[in-house]
């Protein structure tokens, strides 16, 4: 199984700050990687698919970047609605697994 | 719009069964891999399972392997996971969650339900 290891598993961060999350792959996933937003009591939301890829309607402060094994997801300018939980998942090989989660707090 | 509604969770007892539902809505159902994803309290998301748009292929995390079995019936818009030999540790909220992919491997998932909460306690 391919392991999904981001980091740090939480942050705090100030708004209009810019965060930088990284997710690394035990093995080489090209770019067959998605990035999610979790708010509380809520389901997940993607953000970014074939690593770099915004989904539609998210928005633009919100990038990413990598391949092969390391990845990031970057908020170039932190907004209060941005406070939540990020997971990165691979999708090149079954099982299907995600990152531990990086839950990114009000400084 | 993409919706996606949950149903069929609950409390059931080590051993016991269950099927959940998953309502999709606003796209072309048949179209599209399906799967389902769960996050135990307070844990991480896990994937359990994906389903290709005819049925025909479905893959399983190791853990659910021979207990639970997920299947469509694209005439109702409906995915399902038939739950067996439940555990404690199957306790989790399920997401359905749809497939961006429409041909015939998939990918990521670029919609997801509310989900549905499974609590496996006596």
């Amino acid at each position: 199984d391919i392991q999904m290891t981001q980091s740090p598993s939480s942050l705090s961060a100030s708004v209009g700050d810019r965060v930088t999350i990284t997710c690394r792959a035990s093995q080489d996933i090209s770019s067959w990687l998605a990035w999610y937003q979790q708010k509380p009591g809520k389901a997940p939301k993607s953000l970014i698919y074939v690593a770099s890829s915004l989904q539609s309607g998210v928005p633009s402060r919100f990038s990413g970047s990598g391949s092969g094994t390391h990845f990031t997801l970057t908020i170039s300018s932190l907004q209060p609605e941005d406070f939540a939980t990020y997971y990165c998942q691979q999708y090149k090989n079954y099982p299907r697994t995600f990152g531990g989660g990086t839950k990114v707090e009000i400084k | 719009e993409v919706q996606l509604v949950e149903s069929g969770g609950g409390l059931v007892q080590p051993g016991g069964s269950l099927r959940l539902s998953c309502a999709a809505s606003g796209f072309i159902f048949s179209s599209n891999w399906m799967g389902w994803v769960r996050q135990a309290p307070g844990k991480g998301l896990e994937w359990v399972a994906n389903i290709k748009q005819d049925g025909s292929e479905q893959y399983y995390v190791d853990s659910v392997k021979g207990r639970f079995t997920i299947s469509r019936d694209n005439a109702k818009n409906s995915l399902y996971l038939q739950m067996n030999s439940l555990r404690a540790e199957d306790t989790a909220v399920y997401y359905c969650a749809r497939d961006s992919s429409t041909n015939n491997w998939s990918n990521y998932f670029d919609f997801w339900g509310q989900g549905t909460l499974v609590t496996v306690s006596s």
